[in-house]
């Protein structure tokens, strides 16, 4: 079946530094991928996603490119700010299939 | 901007009673959805529902859950004699149709604790 593997967190930066968060998939079709994030009492919201091969989706400053050939999809941001402390969950959703498929999750965690 | 919105945020429930987690999807999405994430894993997918009717379940959701769009607006998770293991943050969700390129948009979760 299809499935979501992310880096380990927690993820502890300081401000102004560079971000990775590593996300790779196996799925049985053409998938579409996501980034969601949840700040500290809220609900999960849509980061950012692409939806085919070589696409790179961003906003707020991170950019995640769909990369086929080694089924990633990393999130990457040049220099974080306090202010995305959050977990972050990547997810897929193949082709003939409703539901999301989520990675387990990474803390950040960006000391000022 | 519109959103989900999910009530209670918190509830705690002895073991073997019976919870309602309630959800006001994106009022023009005809795609609803529910999710849960045991605490330090997973958010894993629960059911989905479209034209008053489930359209794709896990394994997860078994006879003891069920969904019910009561009215226009609300949507709704009853688990029937909760168990410990159902402690976890329960996410409605909703989508404007399906498909895979297609944005599923989330509430803030109501978080349930089983004792």
């Amino acid at each position: 079946g299809d499935s979501v593997t992310q880096m380990e967190g927690p993820v502890t930066l300081s401000e102004e530094a560079c971000l990775t968060i590593n996300c790779t998939y196996t799925a049985t079709g053409y998938p579409s991928l996501f980034w969601y994030v949840q700040y500290p009492g809220e609900g999960l919201q849509l980061l950012l996603k692409a939806t085919k091969a070589d696409d790179k989706g961003s906003n707020k400053g991170f950019e995640a490119t769909y990369r086929k050939e080694t089924t990633s999809f990393h999130l990457e941001k040049g220099s974080v700010q306090v202010s995305d402390s959050a977990v972050y969950f990547c997810a897929l959703r193949d082709q003939g299939a409703q539901k999301l498929v989520f990675g387990q999750g990474t803390r950040l965690t960006i000391n000022p | 901007e519109p959103e989900v919105t999910q009530t209670p945020s918190h509830q705690v429930t002895q073991m073997g009673q019976e919870v309602i987690l309630r959800c006001v999807p994106i009022s023009n999405h005809l795609y609803f959805y529910w999710y849960r994430q045991i605490l330090g894993q997973k958010v894993e997918f629960l059911v989905s529902f479209y034209n008053n009717e489930i359209s794709e379940k896990s394994e997860i959701f078994d006879d003891q859950f069920s969904v019910e769009r009561p009215d226009g607006s609300n949507f709704t998770l009853k688990i029937r004699s909760t168990k410990l293991e159902d402690s976890a943050m329960y996410f409605c969700a909703s989508s404007e149709v399906t498909g895979r390129t297609n944005t599923i948009y989330f509430g803030e979760g109501s978080w349930l604790t089983v004792v």
